[in-house]
């Protein structure tokens, strides 16, 4: 059983729409939570972080944790065709120490 | 703020020869950074961890004798591939923190062995 999984798509959206991204991890003991957005050929860079149940709001992005079912996910509103790209969630896991565990990752297109 | 470099961003090299690559922490002092692989359409795949003035600690089937990791300084770690071969041309990629569990990613080094 993967530790994180993510559906690897691609999600097709249309310019403006919602984006919504999903995550679910094995590991009830996690605590910590990322999203990482990587473009082609490049390295990935951090969206947002998330450690308590809830929402979590960054400009058009909201990252959403619900611990009690094991998931997290990272909406996008207004999307734009900027935003395609793969994005990966990770998790860091007491069995783990302190290294990430990605998923493999959700590739969005977003279609002008 | 955060920001990770690594150089070269790209590398050819002969098969048989070792190639460095240099990852630094420009804004902070990095207690612990991170290698990672990635080969095309695949996630990242940890190859070690290491901490300032201490050993690497190598994911399970990494070899530490061929993958040569040295973290001298809290600003500068590097991986250094020795008697490359074609298998190991991919992306490496470095990573990060002050401490904190947010890991910030390097640019990445694109390595092609002929």
């Amino acid at each position: 059983q993967k530790e994180v999984e993510q559906n690897s798509g691609p999600l097709s959206v249309p310019e403006g729409a919602i984006a919504s991204l999903n995550c679910t991890y094995s590991d009830r003991g996690s605590q910590s939570f990322f999203w990482y957005r990587q473009y082609s050929g490049k390295s990935p860079e951090l969206i947002m972080s998330i450690y308590s149940n809830g929402d979590k709001e960054d400009g058009r992005f909201t990252a959403q944790l619900n611990k009690a079912s094991q998931y997290v996910s990272l909406l996008i509103r207004d999307s734009q065709p900027s935003d395609s790209a793969t994005y990966l969630c990770a998790v860091i896991t007491p069995d783990y120490g302190n290294k990430l565990v990605f998923g493999a990752g959700t590739i969005l297109r977003v279609k002008s | 703020g955060a920001v990770v470099s690594q150089h070269p961003s790209w590398v050819i090299c002969k098969s048989g020869t070792s190639v460095k690559i240099e990852c630094r922490s420009l804004d902070f002092q990095a207690t612990t950074m991170f290698w990672y692989r990635q080969f095309p359409k695949q996630s990242l795949m940890l190859m070690a961890t290491s901490n300032e003035g201490s050993k690497a600690t190598y994911e399970q089937g990494v070899e530490k004798d061929k993958f040569l990791i040295n973290h001298a300084s809290l600003t500068l770690s590097t991986l250094t591939v020795t008697s490359a071969h074609p298998e190991d041309s991919s992306f490496y990629i470095c990573s990060a923190t002050d401490g904190e569990e947010t890991q910030y990613f390097g640019p990445g080094t694109r390595l092609l062995v002929l």
